[in-house]
């Protein structure tokens, strides 16, 4: 079965710290796709990343930066110099490459993690 | 307007009430979804649409039915619920092909309060 893990329920940081957003998952599929979202106080998922299985290069937009290890099946997510907009409940996914039925898999949230910055 | 809408956004309805939550994406998509998330519980995923036809209903209970009349629109009709439903109901859509995954784009959400 396909499980997302956050372990961190809330993080609280000062404005221009960095910090790390952990995601662990299982799949039993060798296919697969990995997702961050951002919820901010208005509600709205913000897509921010999708990464495939077959790639485990890390990625760095802007101040975010995300960290792909299979070995491990951890997919995290930094924020570097964190500012106050970064508040919000940041949500991993997982989704397998196509079901059965020759759709594409559902997303798989984990729990989330709330991220509160302070000034 | 862009993107995903949803209608209404606040909804407080007692549990003999029948409503409709409204969905609506202007993004050419061809995959809709509903969400309920609520605090004690992870993202659920209640149903799918592709290309208009359900292709998921997650054990959803039926006083939860919904409607998808074109691949742009999708309804949620609400008869007789429970305080539980209490929740925040997201609407979803996404790009379905079968080369590769593409991410789902997310409505504002409906916060619905059930007296």
């Amino acid at each position: 079965a396909q499980k997302v893990t956050q372990a961190q329920t809330e993080i609280s940081v000062v404005e221009k710290e960095d910090v790390t957003l952990d995601c662990v998952y299982e799949t039993r599929d060798t296919t697969y796709y990995l997702f961050w979202y951002k919820q901010p106080p208005s509600g709205e998922l913000v897509f921010l990343i999708r990464r495939n299985s077959f790639d485990e290069q890390n990625e760095i937009s802007g101040r975010y930066s995300w960290n792909f290890q299979k070995s491990t099946s951890s997919f995290n997510f930094t924020i570097t110099a964190s500012q106050v907009v970064d508040s919000a409940v940041y949500f991993c996914a997982l989704s397998d490459y196509l079901n059965y039925g020759g759709s594409q898999g559902n997303l798989i949230f984990g729990k989330g993690t709330k991220l509160s910055v302070k000034p | 307007e862009t993107g995903v809408t949803q209608t209404p956004r606040h909804l407080v309805m007692g549990m003999t009430n029948k409503k409709s939550l409204k969905c609506e994406q202007h993004l050419g998509h061809n995959a809709m979804y509903w969400y309920k998330q609520s605090a004690k519980k992870p993202l659920e995923l209640m149903f799918v649409y592709n290309f208009k036809e359900q292709t998921e209903n997650n054990s959803v209970p039926s006083r939860f039915s919904p409607e998808c009349p074109n691949s742009s629109h999708l309804f949620l009709h609400l008869h007789t619920l429970q305080p539980e439903d209490s929740a925040l109901y997201l609407c979803a859509s996404s790009l379905q092909t079968l080369a590769n995954y593409n991410e789902q784009f997310f409505g504002p959400g409906t916060r619905l309060t059930v007296l």
